[in-house]
């Protein structure tokens, strides 16, 4: 079966410091995965995403994520956490049959502590 | 990137009415979909909205509970039928072209008395 997993509901970080959000996927074949995140009353904003290529990925307000296909991980990162971090972060990957639909992680919520 | 609206962002109904949510997006997009999520959950997918045939609808979800049209490749409802307190949920709608990142539309929150 195809899924994602985000182990931790909440992590907790102090700014400055460095913040990982984890997230392994299980699907067959070449994983397209995504990140995404929630601010409060607010809908999903896409973050990146890995299709191919670099292992290391870039995407807005100074996010990375690493995918590591031996590890089937893709966990978001960032070098200094701000207070504005503070938000509901979910993981994604697609479908390889069918409608090609994403299925969601269940989400971390991240709390950046001043 | 798409830009996504819905309306209405929130509304309160009565059990045993329908309420119909309105999804617009700014380009044409080959792909739109229906999730409902609960405050700080996970979202769970009602359907893929297909332009010119019936959606495609997963577990758990019907046509008569909840119907979906797509007249065209910017423009989706969805329709929450026959609504009981059990319906109250936030529900996005979301846009993709082709096979990368979704966009999605900042939602309607339906309370359900």
């Amino acid at each position: 079966a195809q899924s994602v997993a985000q182990p931790e509901d909440q992590v907790k970080v102090a700014e400055g410091n460095p913040l990982t959000v984890k997230c392994t996927y299980s699907v067959s074949g070449n994983p397209y995965l995504f990140w995404y995140v929630q601010y409060p009353n607010r809908g999903l904003q896409f973050l990146l995403k890995y299709i191919t290529g670099d292992n290391l990925v870039k995407g807005s307000y100074g996010f990375e994520a690493e995918f590591n296909k031996s590890q089937t991980s893709f966990h978001l990162k960032k070098p200094s956490a701000l207070v504005s971090d503070s938000a509901l972060y979910f993981c994604a990957v697609r479908s390889t049959s069918g409608t090609y639909k994403y299925i969601f992680g269940t989400g971390t919520r991240l709390k950046v502590l001043a | 990137s798409a830009v996504i609206s819905q309306k209405p962002s929130r509304d309160i109904c009565q059990r045993g009415t329908s309420l119909t949510i309105q999804c617009q997006v700014d380009s044409q997009v080959t792909m739109m979909f229906w999730y409902r999520q609960q405050p700080g959950q996970s979202l769970t997918l009602i359907a893929t909205a297909n332009q010119g045939s019936e959606a495609t609808y997963e577990s758990g979800f019907v046509i008569d509970k909840f119907p979906i049209s797509r007249p065209n490749l910017t423009f989706s409802t969805l329709t929450v039928s026959n609504m009981s307190p059990e319906d109250s949920s936030i529900y996005l709608c979301s846009a993709r072209e082709g096979s990368y990142e979704q966009y999605f539309g900042p939602g309607t929150r339906l309370t359900v008395t």
